[in-house]
């Protein structure tokens, strides 16, 4: 059975930092990674999907990257800010697990201005 | 598109009533997920539908829930008789299957059983 977890489980940092999220799974045999973002009191969104083939995505400041072999991913988010407050969850879809995504803990971040 | 819409937003019920979660997903979306989420167990996939057809429901954590999708616009999550234990936020997700790495969740459904 597929586990993802997540550390930290929670993390603070000044505004402007740079910072790594991570993101580890125990089966490989997955068909794509994906990180959401969660804001209190509401769902979650979507922010990069990444696929068993590919190394990395990235779009603004976020960078995720994966390493299949190792059951390993990172989100990258660069000079953060207040408004990434947020909880940031990965999923992965494992091939023998149909459409199911299997999700991580979550990391909740707060950004001090 | 207004994306995915769940109702009620909030709910407070008696333990013993029966509680009813709708949910409208993206138009044109085939398959739909329920999830619930607490501080405990986090994100929990109870059941997902294609084409209006329940494909897997091994989450669904007992015979007090139940799952229906009458048509392609929308869908129920019934527990009855509700326990305090079913206290969780539940949360409806639709997909496409073209595209259907792209998962779309609705704001979610705040049950509390006192």
């Amino acid at each position: 059975k597929q586990e993802v977890t997540q550390i930290p489980a929670a993390l603070s940092v000044p505004e402007g930092e740079n910072l790594v999220l991570n993101c580890s799974f125990t089966d490989s045999a997955i068909y794509n990674l994906q990180w959401f973002r969660q804001d209190p009191g509401k769902g979650l969104t979507s922010l990069l999907l990444i696929q068993s083939s590919q190394r990395e995505q990235t779009s603004g400041r976020l960078n995720a990257s994966l390493d299949k072999s190792s059951g390993r991913s990172t989100l990258y988010i660069a000079a953060s800010q207040p408004g990434d407050s947020a909880t940031y969850l990965c999923a992965v879809r494992t091939y023998n697990a149909g459409n199911m995504l299997t999700f991580g803990g979550g990391t909740r971040l707060m950004v001090k201005p | 598109d207004a994306g995915v819409i769940q109702s009620p937003r909030h709910e407070v019920t008696e333990m013993g009533q029966e509680v009813t979660l709708r949910c409208k997903p993206i138009s044109g979306h085939d398959y739909l997920f329920w999830y619930r989420q607490t501080m405990m167990r986090g994100l929990e996939l109870l059941i997902y539908f294609n084409n209006n057809v329940p494909i897997d429901d091994s989450g669904m954590p007992e015979d007090r829930f139940s799952a229906k999708m009458p048509n392609a616009s929308f869908s129920t999550l019934k527990i009855q008789p509700s326990e305090p234990r079913d206290s969780a936020v539940y949360f409806c997700a639709s997909s496409f299957p073209a595209r259907r790495n792209t998962i779309y969740f609705g704001e979610g459904s705040w049950l509390t059983v006192v």
